[in-house]
């Protein structure tokens, strides 16, 4: 059971640039969530879904965007990088309101 | 706003000790808590959920919720090396319809031998 799995683990973008964080999860789970953790910042939420084709601004949106065509993926995109997207980005789901489930990581430097 | 309040820590504790974490929030409407451990380079992991008042024991640790005073704690009997990690409390409130997790910034354990 892979769970939520995100890829790339690693990755070093130019300014400017643009990328996608890809997230799968095989769990069934209609909510799924992305966060961003800076140092000693906590976890802070960008977007969510509640389920395929509903998606919602988190507490830090601005520079993202999502789209959840399916129950499994749940894609984050970064469309012009900026050296302040530099983090660690989770993605998680959960069945419901209960715990979630996270991901690994990807850890993103923008240069 | 919402907020979740953790002492930094770190706290440090003797191996065998217990460990007591802390955590206060702001939203009286909050429903379900939670506590994560994270260790260094890692990704958060779910080790106890809490709905109502009171305590709620699984194994070495022991969660508890006053939700008159507005907080939540996280016990940690027999404290082990390996339980050395960063422990985030989570507190659901609802939102928009949906229930969103507002974490605090997470306590840091260190048990020394």
């Amino acid at each position: 059971n892979a769970g939520v799995t995100q890829t790339p683990k690693f990755r070093i973008l130019k300014i400017g640039q643009s990328m996608t964080l890809q997230c799968a999860q095989d769990m069934n789970h209609n909510y799924m969530y992305w966060y961003r953790q800076d140092p000693g910042m906590g976890l802070k939420l960008i977007y969510y879904s509640v389920g395929a084709g509903i998606t919602d601004k988190g507490e830090v949106p601005n520079g993202y965007n999502v789209s959840r065509s399916t129950t499994e993926d749940f894609p984050l995109r970064l469309e012009l990088a900026a050296p302040s997207q530099t983090s660690v980005y989770f993605c998680a789901s959960s069945p419901s309101v209960d715990g979630y489930t996270f991901g690994s990581g990807t850890r993103l430097t923008v240069v | 706003q919402k907020e979740v309040e953790q002492n930094s820590g770190p706290l440090s504790v003797p191996e065998g000790a217990i460990a007591s974490l802390n955590c206060t929030y702001s939203d009286r409407g909050s429903q379900s808590f939670f506590w994560y451990r994270q260790y260094s380079g890692k990704s958060p992991e779910l080790i106890m959920s809490i709905y109502s008042n009171g305590d709620k024991e699984d194994g070495r640790f022991t969660a508890q919720l006053n939700k008159a005073s507005q907080y939540v704690s996280l016990l940690i009997r027999d404290s082990q090396p390996s339980d050395s990690a960063t422990y985030l409390c989570a507190v659901n409130a609802a939102s928009g319809g949906s229930y969103i997790p507002t974490f605090g910034r997470g306590t840091s354990l260190i048990v020394h031998p």
